[in-house]
């Protein structure tokens, strides 16, 4: 089992659609998780952090689930601005991966 | 000025040549990391440094070295450039908030 795992996408949405991202990682020491944004050839961005509780930021909702090891994002009213990769982030205590993990991430393309 | 700063933003070098990509950051991290993304591929780890005296082989060490010359600054190098090493290369460095990364730098080897 890969350390972190995405759907690769695409995810084909319209203008407005709700949509779900999930990533499942396979580490159960790990300690923090992170959403990252990554638009075509530039650097990944924060898009926001994942707590335990579950977290809002806007139209946006990160979700964790520790027992089965997976989080989620949940993109409301999605814009033509969301398209972009979405990057799940995992952190590990330290080890060969310098304690932090990324997934391949899952394409979104927003339609008019 | 970015608080990641990598240099150059794109480089094409040819197959055998010394190259150096360096980086430079203003958060005052101690940690700081290297690597290249290929498409569909996601991002591998080449070399991370969490102080200047700690530096530690990623994924995919092979074929490259690093520098870091102080707390602000870490540099790969690629002693003898192959094509296969045509990548965008992001350096970045991390708090317990997360990463932040540079614009990354296109190289390409002919």
């Amino acid at each position: 089992r890969k350390e972190v795992e995405q759907d690769p996408g695409p995810f084909n949405v319209p203008e407005g659609a709700t949509v779900a991202f999930n990533c499942t990682y396979s580490n159960s020491a790990s300690q923090s998780f992170f959403w990252y944004r990554q638009d075509c050839r530039k650097e990944p961005k924060l898009l926001m952090s994942v707590y335990s509780s579950g977290n809002e930021d806007g139209r946006f909702t990160a979700q964790l689930n520790r027992a089965s090891q997976y989080i989620s994002l949940l993109i409301r009213d999605s814009k033509l601005s969301d398209s972009a990769t979405y990057l799940c982030v995992v952190t590990f205590p330290r080890g060969s991966q310098g304690n932090l993990i990324f997934g391949k991430g899952t394409k979104l393309s927003v339609k008019p | 000025d970015a608080d990641v700063t990598q240099t150059p933003r794109n480089r094409i070098t040819k197959t055998g040549k010394r190259i150096m990509l360096e980086c430079s950051q203003t958060k005052g991290h101690d940690r700081m990391y290297w690597y290249r993304q290929d498409p569909g591929l996601g991002l591998q780890l080449i070399y991370y440094s969490f102080d200047v005296k700690d530096i530690n082989k990623g994924e995919i060490s092979d074929g490259y070295s690093v520098s870091r010359q102080a707390q602000a600054k870490f540099s790969l190098s690629l002693e003898s450039a192959i094509p296969n090493q045509t990548a965008l290369y992001f350096c970045a460095t991390a708090w317990y908030d997360g990463y932040t990364f540079g614009s990354g730098t296109r190289l390409t080897v002919v």
